[in-house]
């Protein structure tokens, strides 16, 4: 299958408890932005969303958090599970269509049992 | 739904070849992206399509990267010729509109392309 690089960022997690990853986009002009999911062997999958006007937005499990002064993003899972095992993605966007999206580095986020 | 198609999924070739990347994105969506995505360089668009036009290839490295997309169901990305730099995973995506803040890109699975 198909993966992600081998030397992303590492967050190690027990299971059950809370995990935040951050991310840190670079244009302040940027409307909208996604946080992708994707497991190894496999393509990114969309998980959240938030535009520029909110500062919070969840979901089932999770959340994000958007702060436009330092351009810094995060995603909060609660309850975190084996099946959060995955390198997670920030996408900022923001031109006519909003289609032309920039994507974070990525942080692998690893589910200890 | 089958979700979107790429093929093939690994396709090893030596550098100068050509090469040809296939998709068939889901059915009734009219919107279709080609990403790359390597460990040096992450996740990149190279270029997308709405109702089969192409809108923004401002990400296509160079001239010897070409893409079409001859109906609703069909898009191909051509490297002629292949170098070893374009080695990574290219990634098709489709979503049903135009609009992002409302429509979901849906990921293909990837092909893997090794140039020798």
């Amino acid at each position: 299958g198909e993966s992600v690089g081998l030397h992303l960022p590492t967050l190690s997690v027990q299971e059950g408890d809370n995990s935040i990853i951050n991310c840190a986009y670079s244009n302040s002009a940027s409307d909208y932005f996604i946080w992708y999911k994707q497991e190894s062997g496999k393509g990114p999958q969309f998980i959240i969303d938030i535009r520029s006007n909110m500062d919070k937005r969840q979901g089932q499990r999770v959340t994000v958090l958007l702060n436009k002064t330092v351009k810094h993003l995060s995603l909060q899972i609660a309850a975190t599970q084996p099946g959060d095992s995955a390198v997670y993605f920030c996408a900022e966007g923001g031109d006519n269509y909003g289609q032309n999206f920039v994507f974070g580095p990525g942080t692998r986020l690893s589910v200890l049992p | 739904d089958a979700g979107v198609i790429q093929s093939p999924r690994h396709e090893v070739t030596e550098m100068g070849q050509e090469v040809t990347l296939r998709c068939k994105p889901i059915s009734g969506h009219n919107s279709l992206f080609w990403y790359r995505q390597t460990m040096m360089r992450g996740l990149e668009l190279l270029i997308y399509f709405n109702n089969n036009v192409p809108i923004d290839d401002s990400g296509m490295p160079e001239d010897r990267f070409s893409a079409k997309m001859p109906n609703a169901s069909f898009s191909t990305l051509k490297i002629q010729p292949s170098e070893p730099r374009d080695s990574a995973v290219y990634f098709c995506a489709s979503s049903l509109g135009a609009v992002a803040y409302y429509n979901e890109q849906f990921f293909g699975p990837g092909t893997r392309l090794t140039v020798l």
